[in-house]
């Protein structure tokens, strides 16, 4: 089955400077990667996603890129804010036909300083 | 606009004892339905998902089992717990046709003593 790796698992940076979470997955046949973002005791939130006809994508502060080569995927925040900080989540999913099965990584707790 | 309700929020139970969890999903017909488990500072894991009423895909072995007896309802139950089971579930819906975005929902934080 399909395993995803995620690192940092934890990361520091200060208010303003950017951050970067770096997937890698194992399935080629992976063809969706969503990123999500939870707060402590929240449910996680979807933030942004790509699929794999695109290399890259952005959303104001938050941008996701992928190399289906290389297998694996980024996440990139710029102007980093304290609201920033929760843990974030990667995923990688292959539809099956009738669902999309993800397979999480194992998180990474994003700390904004001020 | 789709919500989706998880109850209870949180739960305290014994050893041995039955569990019952329950999701439902408005404002959207025929969602494909997830029950996810987190247990503490890890990742989620796929237990279950439903393409229909009746249908349902396992994916982790385990003393857990899923029902859909409605298209907008999924449960997550269990004969017997252990203290294994303790963790955040977590259920999320997704548009049944070509629907890759999961939608979760409250969650419900249980724990096994």
């Amino acid at each position: 089955g399909e395993n995803v790796e995620q690192h940092p698992s934890t990361l520091s940076v200060q208010e303003g400077d950017s951050a970067v979470i770096k997937c890698t997955y194992s399935d080629s046949a992976s063809n969706y990667f969503p990123w999500y973002k939870q707060e402590l005791g929240k449910r996680p939130q979807l933030i942004i996603d790509i699929r794999s006809n695109v290399g890259e994508k952005k959303d104001q502060r938050i941008a996701v890129t992928l190399n289906k080569t290389a297998k694996h995927f980024s996440l990139h925040i710029t102007e980093t804010q304290p609201e920033d900080s929760a843990v974030y989540f990667c995923a990688a999913s292959k539809w099956t036909g009738t669902a999309s099965k993800l397979t999480f990584g194992t998180g990474t707790r994003l700390q904004v300083t001020l | 606009s789709q919500t989706i309700h998880q109850w209870p929020a949180t739960l305290v139970q014994p050893v041995g004892s039955p569990l019952s969890l329950e999701c439902t999903v408005e404002g959207t017909s025929n969602p494909n339905l997830y029950w996810y488990r987190q247990a503490a500072g890890r990742g989620l894991q796929l237990l279950f998902y439903s393409v229909g009423i009746g249908q349902i895909s396992s994916e982790v072995p385990q003393n857990l089992s899923a029902s859909r007896p409605q298209d907008r309802q999924f449960i997550l139950s269990s004969k017997k717990l252990l203290l294994s089971d303790s963790g955040f579930y977590l259920c999320a819906w997704s548009v049944l046709s070509g629907g890759d975005e999961q939608y979760f929902g409250p969650g419900t934080r249980l724990t096994v003593t």
